[in-house]
């Protein structure tokens, strides 16, 4: 059974910084993409940044490029996001999502966390 | 900028009915949709991918259906544990994949 379990979430100071974590089980983590995605009660649903199997290239939206960084670490079955500047309109429920189809990438997602919350307030 | 509308945005349905939620695009997209699921306090959970094919271990009162611009995700027979949130979204697999706005099926 497919496992993510985020971590790192909690309430940040405008401009400060916070780095999620997702652990994976339950698959051969290495061989696909993953995703954060966040969701607030305003906005629905929004990706925010994704990566492929060997960290060749990642992907951001546009509101939170030059700001926030994906990697993820295969040998620790580990996904990560360091999000720097963080502004009020960060503030959501952080999901990691994997990919649906290994190795290449799709950005459609089988499997969800169940959603760590970032409060960015001063 | 490039935009998933759906519609409507909350249904009021009683079980067993036919509903049908539909989802445009701002501009063409082949048939690279999913649609998704969502029960409060839990995650989405995916249905549907390229538009019309059911993911595995979803029910096959699910289908879905659609192409270019305009697609839709009917519930043939609505069962207590359907009420929940619907999105659909679009990927590709290079940009960033966009979702609908949502809606929400409610007990009438």
């Amino acid at each position: 059974e497919v496992q993510l379990a985020e971590s790192g979430g909690g309430l940040v100071q405008p401009g400060r910084s916070l780095r999620l974590s997702c652990a994976a089980s339950g698959f051969t983590f290495s061989n696909y993409a993953m995703h954060w995605v966040r969701q607030t009660p305003g906005k629905g649903l929004e990706w925010v940044s994704g990566i492929n199997w060997n960290s060749g290239n990642m992907g951001y939206a546009d509101s939170v490029k030059g700001r926030f960084t994906i990697s993820r670490d295969n040998a620790k079955n580990s996904l990560y996001l360091q999000m720097n500047s963080l502004r009020a309109e960060d503030t959501a429920l952080y999901y990691c999502a994997k990919d649906a189809v290994a190795a290449t990438g799709t950005f459609y997602f089988d499997s969800w966390g169940q959603g760590i919350l970032v409060t960015v307030s001063s | 900028d490039f935009q998933m509308t759906q519609s409507p945005s909350t249904l009021s349905a009683s079980v067993g009915d036919r509903v049908t939620i539909t989802c445009r695009a701002s501009q063409s997209i082949g048939t690279w949709l999913a649609w998704y699921q969502q029960k409060p306090g839990k995650a989405p959970n995916l249905l549907i991918y390229k538009a019309s094919s059911l993911e595995s271990g979803v029910p096959s009162r699910f289908s879905g259906s659609g192409s270019g611009t305009e697609f839709t995700l009917t519930i043939s027979s609505l069962q207590p544990d359907d009420f929940a949130s619907y999105y659909c979204q679009h990927y590709n697999g290079y940009s960033p994949a966009t979702f609908g706005q949502g809606t929400k099926l409610e007990i009438k």
